[in-house]
């Protein structure tokens, strides 16, 4: 059973606009939330998180938003680059005892492409 | 920092071998985890190490897959017998101890299974 679900495959946006992912999850214990970008052949690299206490954070041109009550978060990339066309994955994970880690369930990812 | 270092890169072998992976952990990162990527999906959690001990091994097909940390840094990961149905990236994180630590991954294992 999917927990973490991404429903685009795929989202082409036009260098310099504004470019939303979004991620939907099923468990309301679900209460720290990670976005992942992956590039081919490499790892996922970790890009900006949030814990349910907030319903935004932002760095850089890197902004989540996460509505509880719809068990939905949204990754924005304004303005989009060239260099950001890459598969987004969201995760989420409940809470865990404080010295044994995070259990995340990934989505399947967005593939993200910025047109010049 | 140095990233999560994982070895080899790429890997193919027959079904009904063996082939192990390996993992080292960003330097001070107490937590460790096995994940198997299959094209076109998620990550999935296989093993979860806190130190050398197992937090969660609840998804590791424990009759073909074997995974240690027996000194609590660098990690191995083992099938026995492979199937063709283990085709897929095997990826290695690593993160701080506690809660809300960001996982830091590995570039990953490619294994594919003829």
């Amino acid at each position: 059973d999917q927990q973490v679900k991404q429903n685009s495959p795929s989202l082409s946006v036009q260098e310099g606009r504004i470019s939303i992912l979004n991620c939907d999850y099923t468990n309301s214990m679900f209460d720290y939330f990670l976005w992942y970008k992956k590039y081919p052949a490499e790892g996922p690299t970790f890009l900006i998180s949030i814990s349910s206490i907030k319903d935004k954070n932002e760095d850089g041109r890197f902004t989540v938003f996460l509505n509880k009550s719809a068990k939905h978060l949204s990754l924005h990339i304004v303005p989009s680059q060239p260099g950001d066309s890459a598969v987004y994955f969201c995760a989420a994970s409940p809470p865990k005892p404080s010295n044994t880690g995070n259990q995340f369930y990934f989505g399947t990812g967005t593939s993200l492409t910025v047109i010049p | 920092e140095a990233g999560v270092a994982q070895s080899p890169r790429y890997k193919i072998i027959e079904k009904r071998q063996s082939v192990a992976f390996w993992c080292n952990p960003i330097s001070g990162h107490a937590t460790l985890y096995w994940y198997q990527q299959i094209l076109g999906q998620g990550p999935k959690l296989l093993i979860q190490f806190q130190n050398n001990g197992v937090v969660d091994d609840s998804q590791l097909p424990k009759d073909r897959f074997s995974a240690e940390r027996l000194k609590g840094v660098d990690s191995t990961l083992k099938i026995q017998p492979a199937k063709l149905e283990d085709s897929a990236v095997y990826l290695c994180a690593s993160s701080l101890r506690g809660s809300n630590q960001p996982q830091h991954f590995g570039d990953g294992t490619r294994l594919s299974i003829l």
